[in-house]
């Protein structure tokens, strides 16, 4: 059965800190990795990775890819309240299936 | 350009009812998608769909039911509703199959 755990299931920073959340995956017929970002409503989405070790930046948030050891990380810098949301890390293998999530919050 | 819209926000129904929770995209998707949403336990995928006529099980498919008469509408079915059915429910459309997936704004449902 196909399986996605992120890790740390929650934690809790202050304003101006790094983040760094885990995604370990396995899957049988992996296309790629998604990461969302979920603030009491609807998913909306961050990035897409296919290929290990090129990292795709947006602002302040990066991810990676590892495609031998099979997981991903999300890297959040000089955290803003703003970033407090749920953080959902999905395999697609023809099908999406994501991880329970990890909550951030940011305090100020 | 509406994106993912579905009906209603909020429902409350008692144990046995039945009801159809409504999802519609206008930008001509072919991938569609229901996911419930459940305390601690990330989405999981009930059903999908791979354009008009096409429909297949997720990960947690019984007691729902969908169709896909159109390429813009994937209405999902509770045929008998349960309290385990108790959710926030979520519809997605993509271009492709799987992939980027652009999400409703889900729907609230309580079975009491």
């Amino acid at each position: 059965e196909d399986k996605v755990v992120q890790s740390p299931l929650s934690l809790v920073v202050h304003e101006g800190d790094t983040v760094t959340l885990n995604c370990s995956y396995e899957v049988t017929n992996f296309r790629s990795l998604l990461w969302y970002k979920q603030e009491k409503k609807a998913p909306t989405f961050l990035f897409m990775l296919t290929s290990s070790g090129i990292e795709k930046k947006s602002g302040r948030l990066s991810s990676i890819l590892d495609k031998k050891e099979l997981f991903s990380i999300l890297n959040i810098t000089a955290t803003q309240t703003g970033d407090s949301a749920v953080y959902l890390c999905a395999v697609d293998d023809y099908k999406l299936s994501f991880g329970a999530g990890t909550t951030v919050t940011v305090r100020a | 350009n509406a994106g993912v819209t579905q009906t209603p926000k909020f429902q409350v129904l008692k144990t046995g009812q039945s009801m159809t929770l409504q999802c519609a995209q206008d930008m001509n998707h072919e991938y569609m998608s229901w996911y419930r949403q459940d305390p601690g336990m990330g989405l999981r995928l009930i059903h999908y769909s791979v354009g008009a006529g096409i429909t297949d099980q997720g990960e947690v498919p019984n007691g729902y039911n969908v169709s896909r008469s159109t390429t813009e509408d994937f209405p999902l079915r509770l045929l008998s509703a349960a309290p385990s059915q108790t959710s926030v429910y979520f519809c997605a459309s993509s271009y492709g199959r799987a992939g980027e997936q652009y999400f409703g704004p889900g729907t609230r449902l309580t079975v009491t």
